[in-house]
């Protein structure tokens, strides 16, 4: 079980928004900001967002992030095909059971109907 | 610019040591962190734990602590995940990143680990 929880899966015809959640607790998203991650099938994750919502050059507007204490969210606008993925969100965790280690959230499957 | 260059695909059967490689470029190696991420077959991300790889200064996760050991040669930019003997259940792909600040900005391609009988 992750400590970061996200819906399992979001889908949406092309053209048309998804909003993908991570809710954490004190220990980690109440504390430290939040990033996403991108990983297309049979590639390796990519960095898609960062300090909850600032984009890494050549990722598109399309990507929007927020953080309110201790949820973040993850909007795509204009869904299109080539963003069907899984979408991992992360961050610092100070508790015990996680050593004091970055974590992630079990990942959400964008589907593009 | 950054790269991080990992070795390649491993089969390996139970019982059986290991130790795989990523190589970073493009940047100040030494000035950084590494994390090593497993993804084993149709699951998400898991982070196994982070070496500094100025002083070698790591970090496990506590569920991975013991099993495996991370490491790192400044000298040569590498930084190290390593096995003393291997089960099934280390099938996996595993992938290193570089952690900078409150990001993993930068992966590997991936080294996919079967261990097999």
């Amino acid at each position: 079980q992750s400590v970061l929880t996200q819906p399992p899966s979001v889908s949406a015809a092309p053209g048309q928004n998804v909003i993908i959640s991570c809710s954490g607790s004190s220990s980690n998203l109440g504390s430290s900001s939040a990033s996403w991650y991108q990983q297309v099938p049979g590639t390796a994750p990519k960095l898609l967002m960062y300090e909850n919502s600032q984009r890494p050059s050549g990722i598109p507007d399309r990507f929007s992030g927020s953080k309110s204490g201790t949820s973040a969210t993850l909007a795509i606008t204009g869904l299109q095909p080539g963003d069907e993925a899984d979408y991992y969100c992360g961050t610092w965790d100070t508790s015990l059971s996680s050593g004091g280690n970055w974590v992630f959230g079990g990942g959400t499957k964008v589907t593009v109907l | 610019d950054v790269q991080l260059v990992q070795s390649g695909a491993e089969v390996k059967k139970p019982g059986d040591s290991l130790k795989i490689s990523c190589n970073g470029s493009g940047y100040t190696f030494s000035d950084s962190w590494i994390a090593w991420v497993r993804q084993k077959p149709g699951k998400g991300l898991e982070l196994m734990g982070t070496i500094f790889a100025g002083d070698s200064d790591t970090r496990y996760r506590p569920s991975f602590e013991g099993r495996v050991t991370i490491s790192a040669d400044k000298s040569i930019n590498s930084a190290y995940l390593q096995w003393r003997s291997l089960e099934a259940s280390d099938t996996a792909m595993y992938y290193c990143a570089r952690l900078d600040g409150g990001r993993l900005d930068h992966w590997g391609q991936g080294s996919l680990v079967t261990v097999s009988s």
